[in-house]
């Protein structure tokens, strides 16, 4: 059964902090893995990793994919009470079918 | 540009009564179209998806239905709603480039 798995499922930090959020997946037919942010209402899409080793980077966000290790990590620096949100992690299949992880919600404290 | 509508915002209903929540795209043609269901507290599941008008494949057995009367229409629906409906419900689509799924603005459906 294909499983995607966030971690952790919670996070608090203050302001400024550096934070990194992780996804693990068992997926048959990976073509790419996605994060979206989701604040109140629906997902925005934040990045499309396909290759291993290669990041991506969108201002004080940035993501990486290890295809070895089946995994990929979220980063944000110098957070803000804005980055508040629950990240989701998602795994593109064939059909473009997306499986997604539980999310991780992060709260920011100024 | 690609714009996808879903209606109603906000949903309260009885348990079993009936559903039907709409999505419409505009500015594609034969798109894939997925409805999405987030319960509390939980990731997105794949719900329905529709490759074309009277399309539809089911991922997860359950109390709903879908279906694409028209090539940008998509409804999801229900004869009798129970508590477990309850959820955010969400309608996507693919970019032009089939690389990532955008989503609709979602429905919120609490069953009471």
């Amino acid at each position: 059964e294909d499983k995607v798995v966030q971690s952790p499922l919670s996070l608090v930090v203050h302001e400024g902090d550096t934070v990194t959020l992780n996804c693990s997946y068992e997926v048959t037919n990976f073509r790419s893995l996605l994060w979206y942010k989701q604040e109140k209402k629906a997902p925005t899409f934040l990045f499309m990793l396909t290759s291993s080793g290669i990041e991506k980077k969108s201002g004080r966000l940035s993501s990486i994919l290890d295809k070895k290790e089946l995994s990929s990590i979220l980063n944000i620096t110098a957070t803000q009470t804005g980055d508040s949100a629950i990240y989701l992690c998602a795994v593109a299949k064939g059909a473009q079918k997306l499986v997604f992880g539980q999310g991780t919600r992060l709260t920011i404290n100024p | 540009s690609q714009t996808i509508h879903q209606w109603p915002a906000t949903l309260v209903q009885p348990v079993g009564s009936p559903l039907s929540l709409e999505c419409t795209v505009e500015g594609t043609s034969n798109p894939n179209l997925y409805w999405y269901r987030q319960a509390a507290g939980r990731g997105l599941q794949l719900l329905f998806y529709s490759v074309g008008i009277g399309q539809i494949s089911s991922e997860v057995p359950q109390n709903l239905s879908a279906s694409r009367p028209q090539d940008r229409q998509f409804i999801l629906s229900s004869k009798k709603l129970l508590l477990s409906d309850s959820g955010f419900y969400l309608c996507a689509w693919p970019s032009l480039r089939g690389n990532t799924i955008y989503f609709g603005e979602g429905s919120w459906l609490t069953v009471v």
